[in-house]
């Protein structure tokens, strides 16, 4: 089967720099994905990894281990408007273009 | 570009009715597919269209069934509702020869069932 595993919540202070890691056990990888989420709103995507290594997209990177099954999201310079909820996800075992997500972290940004 | 639209945004039914609820995806976009998000949960998959056929289904009944249109526009229809399908439905689309597993989200329909 397939099975995400990320830290269900997490604190950090604005300005601060946090991690949110996810392992992950599919049949048949093809990439990871992250998705944001904000309360009552639509996810919304941020980053994709297929190759090992780091992808730097502004604030946030996404970092891959396809060896370790592992993967983690970097969010730098956090504000207040980073509060919201991120998922890994991996393709569904389908093999089809939908996904598979974790059950979520949800980021609290302090002042 | 018009992004994910979905229809409507909340509704209330009881238990043992029928829902249909309602996704134009993106302009260009010709897969569609249909996600149930409990609360403090991550959206669970529950099938795929592409050119008007089921192209992957997740772990639901049947009673969880769908149609994609000719100008990819869909439903989600669910009948014999239960309590547990109280959900937040999302549908995503995503355009024809992606590289990524990209998916493009609606805002969701919150269905509650009594």
């Amino acid at each position: 089967g397939q099975s995400l595993e990320q830290p269900s919540e997490v604190t950090a202070v604005e300005g601060a720099i946090v991690q949110i890691n996810c392992t992950y056990q599919t049949s048949g990888f093809y990439g990871l994905s992250w998705y944001q989420q904000h309360d009552g709103g639509a996810p919304t995507f941020l980053s994709y990894n297929a190759l090992d290594g780091l992808e730097e997209t502004g604030r946030f990177s996404s970092f891959l281990s396809r060896s370790d099954s592992y993967g983690y999201l970097l969010l730098q310079e956090l504000q207040m408007k980073d509060s919201a909820s991120y998922f890994c996800a991996v393709r569904d075992r389908t093999g089809r273009r939908a996904l598979t997500f974790g059950s979520g972290t949800r980021l609290q940004v302090q002042p | 570009e018009t992004g994910v639209t979905q229809s409507p945004t909340h509704l209330i039914k009881t238990r043992g009715q029928q829902v249909t609820l309602r996704c134009s995806s993106q302009s260009g976009h010709n897969t569609v597919s249909w996600y149930q998000q409990a609360l403090g949960q991550g959206p669970q998959f529950i099938f795929q269209y592409y050119r008007e056929e089921e192209n992957g289904r997740g772990n639901f009944p049947p009673r969880f069934s769908g149609l994609q249109f000719p100008n990819y526009s869909s439903e989600l229809n669910v009948n014999a509702l239960e309590l547990d399908d109280s959900a937040l439905y999302l549908c995503a689309s995503s355009p024809q020869g992606a590289s990524t597993d990209t998916q493009y989200f609606g805002p969701g329909t919150r269905l509650t069932v009594l």
